[in-house]
């Protein structure tokens, strides 16, 4: 089946560590990129998003993710992280085969210890 | 401005009740999308409404309806509750489609 996967379920860094979160999606074609984070007793809120153009995307808290079709991979990247990161990061993606709607991936849980 | 808001927070139900969610989407927004949460997966799309209609909808039994009224608000309604359909009920709302959705904190469903 079409899927989003996100292989890293629970990640631990220390503070100032670097983060990379995979992502890989197994939809052909045309697709919408997005990572969201939920932040503890917060709302999913939009981190950034891929539609077209450079595929390294910049989106909010130092946060920037790669697009590489050839791999259908969009990896969340952060240099540093710090212990507010702490949080659920979600991967998902709009194919555009049929009805266009958001599909997430399961989530991986990042805790940042200080 | 105020965000998307769901009601109740938190419900409580016996297998084989009725349920129904509210969801108010962020002014100027007209459409609004449903999600179920299951404890450690990813939200699942249910239901997509623009203008008062239907979208789309993801493989979810008939059991789920929904609705959305001319305020733009929108109801989830699920019969004949199953212990599986506890979950976290997420709403989304958008000017249009599935691009730049804003969720809201969503209802904490249980069945017993």
């Amino acid at each position: 089946a079409q899927s989003v996967s996100q292989h890293n379920h629970h990640v631990i860094l220390s503070e100032a560590a670097s983060l990379e979160l995979g992502c890989n999606y197994s939809y052909g074609g045309t697709v919408n990129l997005f990572w969201y984070v939920q932040y503890p007793g917060q709302h999913l809120q939009l981190l950034l998003k891929y539609f077209s153009g450079d595929p390294l995307v910049k989106g909010i808290k130092g946060f920037e993710a790669e697009f590489i079709k050839s791999k259908f991979s969009f990896n969340l990247r952060k240099p540093s992280v710090q212990w507010s990161d702490t949080a659920e990061y979600f991967c998902a993606v709009i194919p555009y085969t049929g009805f266009q709607k958001l599909v997430f991936g399961t989530g991986t849980r990042l805790l940042v210890s200080p | 401005d105020a965000g998307v808001t769901q009601s109740p927070t938190h419900l409580i139900k016996t297998r084989g009740q009725h349920v129904t969610l509210r969801c108010s989407p962020i002014s100027g927004h007209k459409s609004v999308s449903w999600y179920q949460q299951v404890l450690g997966q990813g939200p699942q799309f249910i239901f997509q409404y623009y203008e008062k209609e239907e979208r789309g909808r993801g493989n979810f039994p008939d059991r789920f309806s929904a609705r959305q009224f001319p305020n733009y608000s929108s109801e989830l309604n699920v019969n004949a509750l199953l212990l599986g359909d506890s979950a976290l009920y997420l709403c989304a709302s958008s000017l249009d489609g599935p691009y730049e959705q804003y969720f809201g904190p969503g209802t904490r469903l249980t069945v017993t």
